[in-house]
This record gives C-alpha cells, structure tokens and sequence, in this order.
C-alpha cells in the first residue's frame, strides 16, 4: 500500500509570511499532484508534476518534485488570506493507472 | 462546462438505515470515480468505473457498500446498513484522458453523511 504523509497537519500562519508544505513517501510515483479544497468543496487541481527534480510555478506557489519522485513541496510566498484552504497531495502509482492516493492534507489559515 | 453535480448535499441518518447518493459527471467523461473523505483526512478512493464497468472496488466495503454506473453516465452509491464509522463526505469525480496520456480529475461538491 502506497502511503503520502503531509506535514505540517495544521498552519496557521499571520497574511505576508511565507511557508512550505511538505509530501513524502517511501514509493516511487509516476506524477504528483496538489489539489487545494475548500469547505463544502471537492478538491480543485493546482498543478501536476511528472519529472524528478520537476519544478512548477503558479503565482505565488511553487511545486517541486523530488529527484526520486518519492516527495514534493508546496511553497507559498507571501500568503494571503484568500490561500485558506485544505492543502492535499496526491500520488498516481503507475502511468495509465489514472488512481489516485491521497495524503491527509494540511489545513492552512492566513489571518488578516 | 457544467461540472460534476451530486445529490443529496447533506444527508442525516440513523445507524442501520440505508441511503443512497448521487452523481452526474461532466459530459463525456467515460472514468467515475467515488471516495470517501473522513474528517481530517483525505479522500480514499471506493470504486472506480470505467463507462459502465468496474475498474477498481478493491476498498470498497461490500458488505455494506454497493454502486452501479448502469449506463456509463450516472452514477449511485448505496450504503445499507449504515455505521456510525461510514460518517463523512462522499465525493464524485470524474476523468478524461489528455493529450498527454494522463487524466484529470474534477470533483463535485460531495454529499455530507451524518450518521447517529
């Protein structure tokens, strides 16, 4: 069984101030991807990541894929507010699998 | 583009009851996926259909658990009879396969359970 373990679980953090999110694994996964949820929402899609070493940016956010494609990062620059949210990853196990394995996520507060 | 619509928003029941949710994915999407989201945790995948088919239900509880795609569009998910343990949301998503050969998911709203 594939396992993704997000840390931090909780953040709260005050609206300027940057932070990492963080995605790890013991396996090897075909592509990565971080979905942001919001309460009473499903999961939206930010970004997929395919390649080792793999780095994307939206915005103020950017996502990294580890060099053995086992982790990924979420670093946010200068959060704010409307940045709350429910953080998850998400591994896809093997390419043309279309499944996905979730984390536990991380709850992220901005405060004004 | 009309998203994936799922129905009822919340439901509120007692143990050993049965109910009954469902899914309308975004046309033309021939992969339905089902999860169920506990609080404080993420999604764990139940079953996965592809057009009218069952790809993957290796989690889901078949005891208790059922669901059927009967003419690869709609979906429903039944679960009969309810736990206290079966309370959280239940989320639809739907897939469509890129250019690229990967899939995009795209979710509904989910659909609340309570069960007391």
């Amino acid at each position: 069984t594939q396992l993704l373990e997000q840390s931090p679980q909780f953040l709260s953090i005050q609206e300027g101030e940057n932070l990492t999110v963080y995605c790890n694994s013991s396996s090897v996964f075909s592509s990565l991807q971080w979905y942001r949820q919001e309460p009473g929402e499903g999961p939206v899609l930010l970004v997929t990541v395919v390649t080792g070493g793999e780095v994307k940016k939206l915005k103020r956010l950017t996502f990294q894929f580890g060099d053995a494609r086992k982790d990924s990062s979420l670093h946010i620059t200068a959060a704010q507010p409307g940045d709350t949210g429910l953080y998850l990853c998400a591994g896809e196990a093997g390419a043309g699998s279309y499944q996905l394995t979730f984390g536990k996520g991380t709850k992220l507060s901005v405060i004004p | 583009e009309a998203g994936v619509a799922q129905s009822p928003r919340y439901k509120i029941i007692e143990k050993r009851q049965s109910v009954a949710f469902w899914c309308n994915p975004i046309s033309g999407h021939a992969t339905l996926y089902w999860y169920q989201q506990i609080l404080g945790q993420g999604p764990k995948l139940l079953i996965q259909f592809q057009n009218n088919g069952v790809v993957d239900d290796s989690q889901l509880p078949k005891d208790r658990f059922s669901a059927e795609r009967l003419k690869g569009v709609d979906s429903t998910l039944k679960i009969q009879p309810a736990k206290l343990e079966d309370s959280a949301v239940y989320l639809c998503a739907s897939s469509l396969v890129m250019t690229s050969g990967r899939a995009q998911q795209f979710f509904g709203p989910g659909t609340r359970l309570t069960v007391l």
